[in-house]
């Protein structure tokens, strides 16, 4: 189980962030990468999701962040990012990556949480 | 519309069993879906996946006193033997257009 990262990150309305998603013992190559939020005191919120390229690299977003944040991959380094743009306060929580394999979306491994805060 | 119902919380004495209900929408109970635990101040594990007909399968390391059922449009999680670091949130979800989740159960171990 990850720990969630403490402190985290400060950024005002309107600035872009980029976070990483590196899970240990998987191969992005054929992973599916989805990222899921939580913001404080609340559940889960899935926010957005890429195949592979083996898979079409097909990509869904949630409406609260469509047109704004997008999934980056570099399959050969196995790592993600979650690009996030023009952020706003209400986008302020825990973010977490999740892979899982493109045959088998529903078995997930997770990441390390990354709090952010938006905050002018 | 998916939606994943499950009760905001369950307690049981440590020791005990205790089985966490999540319920599909009429609409979609045949649908595969997975139990996450989220332990306090931790982010969330994949602890199993259950399929319609009730058969299922645990994630890496997940003890044998965690275990899985279904009947109809609900899945079952039970946990058996309850330990103090079974305490936490647990949450099911499933796939639609992106990941739906239940809004959780917190588990109180007592």
């Amino acid at each position: 189980v990850q720990p969630v990262e403490s402190g985290g990150v400060v950024v005002q309305p309107g600035r872009s962030l980029k976070l990483p998603c590196s899970v240990s013992g998987v191969t992005f190559g054929d992973s599916a990468v989805s990222w899921v939020r939580q913001a404080p005191g609340k559940g889960l919120e899935w926010i957005a999701f890429r195949r592979s390229d083996a898979y079409g690299g097909i990509t869904e977003y949630a409406a609260a962040v469509r047109g704004r944040f997008f999934i980056l991959r570099e399959d050969s380094k196995n790592i993600a990012y979650l690009q996030m743009d023009s952020l706003k306060e209400e986008d302020t929580g825990i973010y977490f990556c999740v892979v899982a394999p493109d045959y088998d979306v529903i078995t997930a491994t997770w990441g390390q949480g990354s709090l952010v805060t938006v905050l002018s | 519309q998916i939606v994943l119902t499950q009760s905001p919380s369950a307690s049981a004495s440590l020791g005990a069993s205790v089985t966490l209900t999540c319920t599909l929408s009429s609409d979609h109970r045949g649908y595969t879906i997975a139990w996450h635990q989220q332990q306090r101040e931790k982010g969330p594990q994949f602890l199993m996946k259950i399929n319609g007909d009730g058969s299922h399968k645990k994630g890496d390391g997940i003890p044998d006193r965690f275990s899985g059922s279904s009947s109809g449009a609900e899945r079952y999680l039970t946990i058996a033997g309850l330990q103090s670091e079974d305490e936490g949130e647990y949450f099911c979800q499933t796939w639609g257009t992106g990941m739906v989740f239940g809004g959780g159960t917190r588990l109180t171990v007592l």
